[in-house]
Order: C-alpha cells, then structure tokens, then sequence
C-alpha cells in the first residue's frame, strides 16, 4: 500500500504533552520521520527513527515505533505555543531509493 | 548561507510567462529534490536528481522543467502555468547513504493569474 495517515487536528493546552500519531501499510519501511511546518515555511526535520528500534527520544520529544501495529507516535512533553504547526510523519522503504512517503499531516494547535 | 536557500519566495506570473526557481544546498549533499504543497492535498514529490542526474519524474506535466547544473544547485523553468499550478514549491536536499533525511527550503509561494 501507498498511504501514511494521520489525524487532521489535535488541540492541547499549554504545558501538557501532546501525541501526535501516524498509521502506515507498507511492512518495508526502514527510517521513519517527523517535520513540523510552520506558517509560510518550508518543512523542519525534527527527528527520525530506524526501523528496527523502537523509541527514540531528543529532548522535549519521544518516539515510538510499534511496527507490528505499523504504527509511529510523537510525543511533545510540555507543550508550548511556539509548537503550533503542521506535523507530517514520512517514510522511506525498502526498494525505493531515497524517495519519501509522506503523511497528509496533523494541524497541532496550542490554547492558553 | 546555511541549508537550503530558495530563490524568489513569492512569485506571481501570467500563464504566458516564463520563470524560473532556484534552489540551493550548502550540505554538501548529492541528492536533491522539487515537492508540490497544494492546499489540502498531501505533499507531492516532483522530480529527483541523485548526483546531477534526474531518476524520477513523477509524471509530472512538461510545463515544469527542472535542471540540475551540479550537485548544489537545482533549477524549476516554469512557461505557461496554469492557475492550478499555484502551490507552494519546495526544494529539500539530502545524502544518498544512511538515514538519507532531507532538508527542506523554505518554499517559493508561486500564483498563477
């Protein structure tokens, strides 16, 4: 299959901690991805995973791999305004070179 | 300059018009690449270059011309656009080994009158 899938929106107050989940179908992904997009701007890499582990953590940022369930998670732990943006998890998979898959993205808002 | 530079950021032109984009990597990267963000639609890869060559046009329409003189520098000649080609172009880079993450620029805003 061709789809990575996400949420649409994800509202979560200041200060608490954010999950931001995808789903993908192809069992041959070997680096998983997450951007942030900003307003008028071009894609952040945050982090990335290899497929064979499992977490992955940087700071204010977790993630977690179920590969079974084919299923990838960003965690932001105390959440702040400046975390308001478009988050897209991508993969890239056995076979298909450096090409990137990318999800239709989660619009995170963050309320006071 | 650092990362990927895109050149202009906001372009309006007529659908008689030719233009080009330029983007630009100072990575040290040998991959490069041209995304399509159309609103509400997910993120639509273009073109690839791998070491200056081009290795896949995703069917895209022969009004986009992209050239890739070196591995630094990516070009898109755009000449009689269509007013669904507005979208935001953007230009990511990357190595052809490892992890091979891309780095994206900041996009060119393109309108089509």
């Amino acid at each position: 299959g061709e789809d990575v899938e996400q949420s649409l929106f994800l509202s979560v107050r200041e200060g608490d901690s954010s999950v931001i989940n995808c789903t993908y179908t192809d069992s041959s992904s070997t680096y998983l991805y997450w951007y942030k997009q900003e307003p008028g701007a071009g894609l952040q890499l945050l982090t990335y995973i290899f497929s064979n582990m499992d977490m992955k953590q940087d700071q204010r940022l977790t993630v977690l791999l179920n590969k079974k369930d084919k299923h990838l998670s960003l965690r932001i732990a105390d959440t702040q305004t400046g975390d308001s943006a478009i988050y897209f998890c991508a993969e890239t998979r056995t076979g298909g070179g450096n090409k990137l898959t990318f999800g239709t993205g989660t619009q995170l808002k963050v309320e006071l | 300059e650092t990362g990927v530079t895109q050149t202009p950021r906001h372009l309006v032109m007529g659908m008689t018009n030719k233009k080009s984009l330029k983007c630009e990597q100072h990575l040290g990267h040998n991959a490069m690449y041209w995304y399509k963000q159309s609103a509400k639609k997910p993120l639509e890869l273009m073109f690839v270059y791998n070491f200056k060559e081009q290795t896949e046009n995703n069917s895209v329409p022969s009004r986009f011309s992209p050239e890739c003189p070196n591995s630094s520098h990516l070009f898109l000649h755009l000449h009689t656009l269509q007013p669904e080609d507005s979208a935001l172009y953007l230009c990511a880079s990357s190595l052809l080994e490892g992890p091979r993450e891309q780095y994206f620029g900041p996009g060119t805003r393109l309108t089509v009158t």
